[in-house]
């Protein structure tokens, strides 16, 4: 089992539409995650935290389920410039084992 | 702009040749770690450094080996390279290995 699985992608929306990405983690152990964008050729950008009591930020909300082991994020009236590729990161649960990626998921919103 | 920089942004080698990237991580962060990102893939953990030292290590062979200096830059060097070793290498900087890890643009090296 991978230690970060994401949905398959690719992710075809309209604009305005809703989009929900999941994620899930094996190592129980592990404490922090988070949710990195990286636009095409370019280098990941941390998009936002996230926490067991969720959080918000502007029109994208992600949700963690430690007892699930699963992260997901939520994209609300998606815009042309959200397209990108989502990449699902959990910190290693050791010390220094850095971050742990998923493969990522794409998303295309067009007009 | 995260602050931190690699060079070269693009890399062309020769199968068996070796390779050193660069890396300036951000002023204060103290922490660099390296990976490795195949076309179409997440970014895979090569190792991290702290202080100078190695404290970490992803499933890449010895042929993958790196540096810290004192000012907290780093240098990844690959030996014997290899078509698969083709790829977009990224360092990211950081205060600790818990904190919010900041990436420079990446070099894109391939290997004909």
């Amino acid at each position: 089992r991978k230690e970060v699985e994401q949905d398959p992608g690719p992710f075809n929306v309209p604009e305005g539409a809703t989009v929900a990405f999941n994620c899930t983690y094996s190592n129980s152990a592990s404490q922090s995650f988070f949710w990195y964008r990286q636009d095409c050729r370019k280098e990941p950008k941390l998009l936002m935290s996230v926490y067991s009591s969720g959080n918000e930020d502007g029109r994208f909300t992600a949700q963690l389920n430690r007892a699930s082991q699963y992260i997901s994020l939520l994209i609300r009236d998606s815009k042309l410039s959200d397209s990108a590729t989502y990449l699902c990161v959990v910190n290693g649960a050791q010390a220094g084992t850095a971050l742990i990626f998923g493969k990522g998921t794409t998303l295309s919103v067009s007009s | 702009e995260t602050g931190v920089t690699q060079s070269p942004t693009h890399l062309i080698k020769t199968r068996g040749q070796q390779v050193t990237l660069r890396c300036s991580s951000q002023s204060g962060h103290n922490t660099v770690s390296w990976y490795q990102q195949a076309l179409g893939q997440g970014p895979q953990f090569i190792f991290q450094y702290y202080r100078e030292e190695e404290n970490g290590r992803g499933n890449f062979p010895p042929r993958f080996s790196g540096l810290q200096f004192p000012n907290y830059s780093s240098e990844l060097n690959v030996n014997a390279l290899e078509l698969d070793d083709s790829a977009l290498y990224l360092c990211a900087s950081s205060l600790g290995d818990r904190d919010q890890a900041f990436f420079g643009q990446g070099t894109r090296l391939t290997v004909v």
